[in-house]
């Protein structure tokens, strides 16, 4: 099973700044099969990136994905009052078996 | 544009089962793939199993296999998800998602969650 490590747990910023978050597999995702969600209380999780660095649609263009391998990243370039909520990143790279990342909070500073 | 529709809240007793349903609309019910992902009270996103309607094919996560089934029932484009002996740390919210073809995939959408308690 592949293990996700995110980091940081928590992140506290303010609007208008940068986040970069990140996730981390204990083996290489084959295809950069890697998936980042956000979730905000009382909600559904909402796609954000697929394959890494695909925006899904209707995302808005500040977020954006990178990274091969083991090593992923999410990117906010510059933070909204309604991109606060937690970010969980996926991998669908050992299917049939899927695992998630245990989460960043994203809170206003 | 599918959306799923899961069915309302339950309260159950340790030990009993909970079954939950995730009904589609819109799309090809057959041509995707239904993953169950449950979230107990705080905590983070656990995948518990997937099907793939059309080949009839299911996959469990370890943790739960052999108390959970997972079946559709392709006349109602509805998917179940069946866990049983209940205990309290099966407390969570459960969550049915979309794949986006046959093969593995990310999950969009989601349907809007079912909230199971177990409590004595």
């Amino acid at each position: 099973e592949i293990v996700l490590t995110q980091s940081p747990g928590t992140l506290s910023l303010s609007p208008g700044e940068r986040a970069t978050l990140s996730c981390r597999a204990s083996q290489s995702i084959s295809s950069n099969y890697l998936a980042w969600y956000q979730q905000k209380p009382g909600q559904a999780p909402r796609l954000l990136i697929y394959g890494a660095s695909n925006r899904a649609t209707g995302i808005p263009d500040r977020f954006s994905g990178s990274g091969s391998g083991t090593d992923f990243t999410l990117t906010i370039s510059r933070l909204e009052p309604e991109d606060f909520a937690v970010y969980y990143c996926q991998q669908y790279g050992s299917s049939p078996m899927y695992s998630f990342g245990q989460g960043t909070k994203l809170e206003i500073k | 544009q599918v959306q799923l529709v899961q069915s309302g809240a339950e309260v159950k007793k340790p030990g009993s089962s909970v079954k939950v349903s995730c009904k589609a609309s819109g799309g090809t019910f057959s041509s995707y793939a239904i993953s169950w992902v449950r979230q107990a009270p705080g905590q983070g996103l656990e995948w518990m199993g997937g099907i793939i309607p059309i080949f009839g094919i299911v996959n469990y996560a370890q943790k739960f296999r052999g108390r959970v089934t997972i079946t559709t029932d392709d006349s109602t484009s509805t998917a179940y998800m069946e866990l049983s002996s209940l205990r309290s740390e099966d407390t969570a919210v459960y969550y049915c998602a979309k794949s986006p073809s046959l093969a593995p995939g990310w999950f969009d959408p989601w349907g809007q969650g079912t909230l199971v308690t177990v409590s004595s």
